[in-house]
């Protein structure tokens, strides 16, 4: 079957716009997560999706970030305003919640932003 | 918190030689799971080989396997046989197993590994 796919694979905006990066999970998996990826770290925790609502946000740096997931499929994570330190590889995950995947994370290829 | 550390930024090997990359990691909780994911410059994190923290018995996948020390908090990957297609940035990462936890993966800064001709 499908894997997670991400549009756009690469973005490049301006500084001060904003920006819409969309995550399309594995078909029936009920957690959806947004990772950040700065050139030469590994990937840190921006938020976590249990069906529609958001269950734990903890990771987003700041309140020009926010994502939704309206009907428990599809994510959207947006930046408003973007800064030049946004520049990142964007990574979302899908995980089933049962099943011999249980708790194992499925990765997109990632969304590039470049902030001009 | 819970912290990961991979102490080798780079490592390279021969093709068909047999490479260890080490990750240690912080954390005061009991129950728990690691993973080691291989990044290749396609930017795709491809799960290679996870571990539960209650299972005694180092994990294995074909060619890939850990030694899982719990006491001393270090999980290494083994790759035997190396092949050109091993070449890629390997993390290391835990999540907590804890009832009601986010099941977030928190990741080492990665290891760089170079399979040589």
């Amino acid at each position: 079957g499908a894997g997670v796919s991400q549009t756009p694979s690469n973005k490049v905006t301006e500084k001060g716009k904003y920006v819409e990066l969309r995550c399309d999970p594995i078909s029936g998996h009920t957690a959806l997560y947004w990772y950040r990826q700065s050139l030469g770290q590994g990937p840190e925790f921006l938020i976590y999706f249990q069906g529609t609502g958001a269950a734990d946000d903890s990771g987003l740096p700041n309140d020009r970030f926010f994502a939704v997931r309206p009907e428990g499929s599809v994510s959207t994570l947006k930046i408003q305003r973007t800064e030049r330190g946004d520049s990142a590889v964007y990574l979302c995950a899908s995980s089933p919640m049962s099943g011999m995947h249980y708790n194992e994370q499925f990765f997109g290829p990632g969304t590039r932003l470049t902030v001009l | 918190a819970q912290t990961v550390t991979q102490s080798q930024p780079e490592m390279s090997v021969q093709e068909a030689e047999t490479v260890t990359l080490s990750c240690t990691y912080d954390t005061s909780e009991s129950n728990y799971y690691l993973f080691w994911y291989k990044q290749p410059p396609s930017r795709q994190m491809i799960l290679v080989i996870r571990q539960e923290a209650y299972k005694q018995q180092n994990a294995t996948e074909n060619r890939f396997s850990v030694n899982f020390q719990k006491a001393a908090k270090s999980f290494s990957l083994k790759i035997s046989d190396s092949q050109l297609g091993d070449t890629a940035m390997y993390f290391c990462a835990f999540m907590r197993a804890s009832g009601g936890a986010t099941n977030k993966l928190i990741f080492g800064t990665g290891t760089l590994l170079a399979v040589q001709p």
